[in-house]
């Protein structure tokens, strides 16, 4: 069926350090989007990419997504004490309605 | 603006017994979802309503029912709550296919 892979499922860092998380799809993807979720709370919209090669940035945080779009990249750099949180991928596959599959999210610690 | 708004937010259940998840949105948009969110297997879609009328079976739709009740609610019911059933159940909604979903903050259901 379909699915994505995320990687790593937990992830340690010193406040200062980057950090980031991948997601890849043995299938083409039509979109992917990232969602942060605090400890205890629900995800939170980050960002949708939806062309080949496709590159955004919001601050620290940057985006990637594959040129064969079956796969996808989230980069903090200089990580603070507020990203902690576990990130989530989200696909949607061509064909068909567009409902999101979520990848099982990478958890980030930061060491102050 | 309350966004996506879930009741209950706890919930225990004994084996065998029903209970009904509302799920209300006050941003007019066209689809609906719920999700459920077990340790390390990320968000799975239970199921989705695309628009007003219609609802669709996810990746785990067994063991749950759905109702549309209008554009604005989505609720999900358990007929026969069973311990595998316990989980995170977070509600979302998007305005138009799979773009930005907004999430409720989500229900914890304990089934003993």
């Amino acid at each position: 069926g379909q699915q994505v892979m995320q990687i790593p499922q937990y992830q340690h860092v010193q406040e200062g350090e980057d950090f980031t998380t991948y997601c890849n799809s043995s299938t083409t993807l039509s979109n992917i989007q990232w969602y942060k979720q605090r400890p205890g709370g629900h995800p939170v919209f980050l960002i949708q990419l939806v062309k080949s090669g496709e590159v955004k940035k919001q601050k620290r945080l940057t985006f990637q997504f594959g040129e064969a779009k079956k796969n996808s990249s989230l980069h903090i750099t200089a990580t603070q004490t507020t990203d902690v949180g576990t990130y989530f991928c989200a696909a949607s596959f061509s064909g068909g309605y567009n409902k999101l599959i979520f990848g099982a999210g990478t958890r980030l610690a930061v060491h102050p | 603006n309350a966004g996506v708004t879930q009741t209950p937010k706890f919930q225990v259940l004994k084996t065998g017994q029903s209970m009904t998840l509302q799920c209300a949105q006050d941003m007019n948009h066209n689809s609906m979802y719920w999700y459920r969110q077990d340790p390390g297997m990320g968000l799975r879609l239970i199921y989705y309503s695309a628009s007003e009328g219609t609802t669709d079976k996810g990746e785990v739709p067994n063991g749950y029912n759905v109702s549309r009740l209008n554009k604005r609610e989505f609720s999900l019911r358990l007929e026969s709550a069973a311990p595998s059933q316990t989980s995170v159940y977070f509600c979302a909604s998007s305005a138009v296919g799979s773009y930005g979903y907004t999430f409720g903050s989500g229900t914890r259901l304990t089934v003993v």
